[in-house]
């Protein structure tokens, strides 16, 4: 199975910050990774697919890049609502799908 | 637009099973998996299994094999995930998700239902 470790697993930003969080995989992944966002008490909600993709919806200040086993995802400029958790999962190798360990982003 | 809306909560003895209900609405529910992800307190999202609708296939995680079992009732557009032999690690929040039917990022989840595995 590939592994997805995420880094940093928390940090602490202020509205306005740029934001980066960055997700490995065990092997190379071809740019099959998608990235959520998860509120409390709520589902997560995909953000990103194929890596740098944006869904349908989603504010343009959220950009996803990266290549083989490197990915990261950006937030340009942190709102109040961006305040949450993010997951990235490897879709490559399936199954099983697979999920890094999360990043949750706090205020400073 | 999508629809995955889960059976409500249940509170469970270790040792019993516990089936889980997802009606899905607004697509055509033959044509695209669903999985069944699970997420414990302070742990990682974790996949369990999926099943192909149209076809009935299913493919469950190393992990869970033996003890889950997920079936679908195409007439009532539900799928079921059964987990047997609960324990209290098997206390989390468990998501019924759609994935493309090629590339299984998610792109639609249900809003989860919480399983409580206490004595």
């Amino acid at each position: 199975d590939i592994q997805m470790t995420q880094s940093p697993s928390s940090l602490s930003a202020s509205v306005g910050d740029r934001v980066t969080i960055t997700c490995r995989a065990s092997q190379g992944i071809n740019n099959a990774l998608a990235w959520y966002q998860q509120q409390p008490g709520k589902a997560p909600k995909l953000l990103v697919f194929a890596a740098s993709r944006l869904e349908s919806g989603v504010p343009s200040r959220f950009s996803g890049s990266g290549s083989e086993t490197d990915y990261t995802l950006t937030i340009s400029s942190l709102q109040p609502e961006d305040f949450a958790t993010y997951y990235c999962q490897q879709y490559y190798n399936t199954p099983p799908l697979t999920f890094g360990g999360g990043t949750k982003v706090e205020v400073k | 637009q999508v629809q995955l809306v889960q059976s409500g909560a249940e509170v469970k003895k270790p040792g019993a099973s516990v089936k889980v209900s997802c009606k899905a609405s607004g697509y055509t529910f033959n044509t695209y998996p669903l999985h069944w992800v699970r997420q414990a307190p302070g742990q990682r999202l974790e996949w369990m299994g999926w099943i192909h609708p149209g076809f009935g296939s299913t493919k469950y995680s190393q992990k869970f094999q033996g003890r889950v079992l997920i079936t679908r009732d195409t007439s009532a557009t539900i799928v079921y995930m059964e987990l047997s032999g609960l324990r209290s690690e098997d206390t989390a929040i468990y998501f019924c998700v759609r994935s493309g039917s090629l590339l299984y990022y998610i792109d639609s989840w249900g809003q989860g239902t919480l399983v409580t595995v206490s004595s």
